[in-house]
């Protein structure tokens, strides 16, 4: 089986940095994805992990963990727009499973 | 680049008729495609898998007599939601990977997403 866990609800400050972290156990591993959905729109692309490390792209950077089954999603510089919920998805072979997504509230 | 609609965007139906979901890869060859319900603040639940010209591939709990998929060509996908209910009306999702750049990619890329109503 596969479990992919990520917090439900988190919150922070416009311009304070928020690490969103994603546990997983799978019987497979080929990535990792990170991606962001705004209410009542469809997910768009942030990241994809493969290798250990951490991947930088702007203000988003995402790290990975193979052996730690272990993943974060790092966002810098908060603004009113990433409040969205944030999903990571572990693939194996083609399939890829989400996580329940994370919902991210930034305060003023 | 890598771009995937969907249409239509939303449809409202009677109970007992189907409806047809396009998704189009618009500039890459899309070897493979998915398709995602997602109730109200609940996570995307794959439905099912297709490579072009195979037939699809069906998550358990998922009626392949009701939930139709054809995959007929590198661009365009299908799903029609034979005979809908209530139950059936969601935020259905479909998702393409393939040829991108000239290169095989395991990135799925989202359409807009369709919200079917069924009354």
């Amino acid at each position: 089986g596969q479990n992919i866990d990520q917090p439900t609800e988190m919150t922070a400050t416009e311009g304070a940095i928020v690490q969103i972290n994603c546990t997983y156990q799978t019987s497979g591993f080929n990535g990792l994805f990170w991606y962001q959905q705004h209410a009542g729109e469809a997910p768009t692309f942030l990241s994809y992990n493969v290798l250990d490390g951490l991947e930088e792209k702007g203000r988003f950077s995402s790290f990975l963990s193979r052996s730690k089954g272990y993943s974060y999603l790092l966002l810098k510089e908060l603004q009113m727009k990433d409040s969205a919920s944030y999903l990571c998805a572990v693939v194996n072979n083609n399939d890829m499973r989400f996580g329940a997504g994370t919902r991210l509230t930034v305060k003023p | 680049g890598a771009v995937v609609s969907q249409h239509p965007s939303w449809v409202i139906c009677k109970s007992g008729t189907s409806v047809k979901i396009e998704c189009r890869s618009l500039d890459f060859q899309a070897t493979t495609m998915f398709w995602y319900r997602q109730f109200p603040k609940q996570s995307l639940m794959l439905m099912a898998t297709s490579n072009e010209g195979s037939k699809a591939t069906y998550e358990q709990g998922v009626e392949k007599d009701k939930f139709l998929i054809n995959h007929a060509s590198l661009t365009l996908s299908t799903l029609t939601v034979t005979s809908a209910h209530p139950e059936d009306s969601s935020f259905y999702i479909c998702s393409a990977s393939g040829l991108a750049g000239g290169r095989t990619t395991d990135t799925q890329y989202f359409g807009p997403g369709t919200r079917l109503t069924v009354l």
